[in-house]
């Protein structure tokens, strides 16, 4: 079955600095790969999310990059913000193949620094 | 709101109780999913219903009963927990077992 491996556990950035969080996957049959921020007593919630017909997207201040070939793709988080601080998940899973589940990084506890 | 609603937030129950916890989506999407978020762990998937049929039950301890009486609701019933099975509960839901899950906020249980 897949597996997540996501690095750091935590990461602490200035205000106004970039993060960058990894993730890699063993499946290379997983093709769709999304990014989940949890803030504190809520769930975690869809912020980007790509497939694995394209290599970058991007959504305003948040980047996702995919590396099909080296199995790892990384959420970038520019000119952070306080409010950017939660706890980030990447998951992967197989679309298109019944219901095959998403399987979850263990998270990291991103902390901006204002 | 995020379209999927969870009750009760909190929960506190002893071993011998036997209590639901309550999911309710408004997206109109036919799979639904419960997880467990422990501390350091990754979110753990227990069970998967999709148009109300049980797809994925991954080896949850009888302890544990899910029900998905339409495409809208799923509970999970509980009864006779152990102390380890504190945790955050999720419910999610989606389209067709694709794309993105879209969670609720969870129901925070412990169990003394």
């Amino acid at each position: 079955g897949e597996n997540v491996e996501q690095h750091p556990s935590t990461l602490s950035v200035q205000e106004g600095d970039s993060a960058v969080i990894k993730c890699t996957y063993s499946d290379s049959a997983s093709n769709y790969f999304p990014w989940y921020k949890q803030e504190l007593g809520k769930g975690p919630q869809l912020i980007i999310d790509i497939r694995s017909n394209v290599g970058e997207k991007k959504d305003q201040r948040i980047a996702v990059t995919l590396n099909k070939t080296a199995k790892h793709f990384s959420l970038h988080i520019t000119e952070t913000q306080p409010e950017d601080s939660a706890v980030y998940f990447c998951a992967a899973r197989q679309e298109n193949s019944g219901n095959t589940p998403l399987v979850f990084g263990k998270g990291t506890r991103l902390s901006v620094i204002a | 709101e995020t379209g999927v609603t969870q009750t009760p937030r909190h929960l506190v129950m002893g071993m011998t109780n036997k209590k639901s916890l309550k999911c309710e989506q408004h997206l109109g999407h036919n799979a639904m999913y419960w997880y467990k978020q422990s501390a350091k762990k990754p979110l753990e998937l227990m069970f998967v219903y999709s148009l109300e049929e049980r797809v994925e039950n991954n080896s949850v301890p009888s302890r544990f009963s899910p029900e998905c009486p339409n495409s809208s609701h799923l509970f999970l019933h509980l009864h006779t927990l152990q102390p380890e099975d504190s945790a955050l509960y999720l419910c999610a839901s989606s389209q067709d077992g694709a794309g993105a899950l879209h969670f609720g906020n969870g129901t925070r249980l412990t169990v003394t």
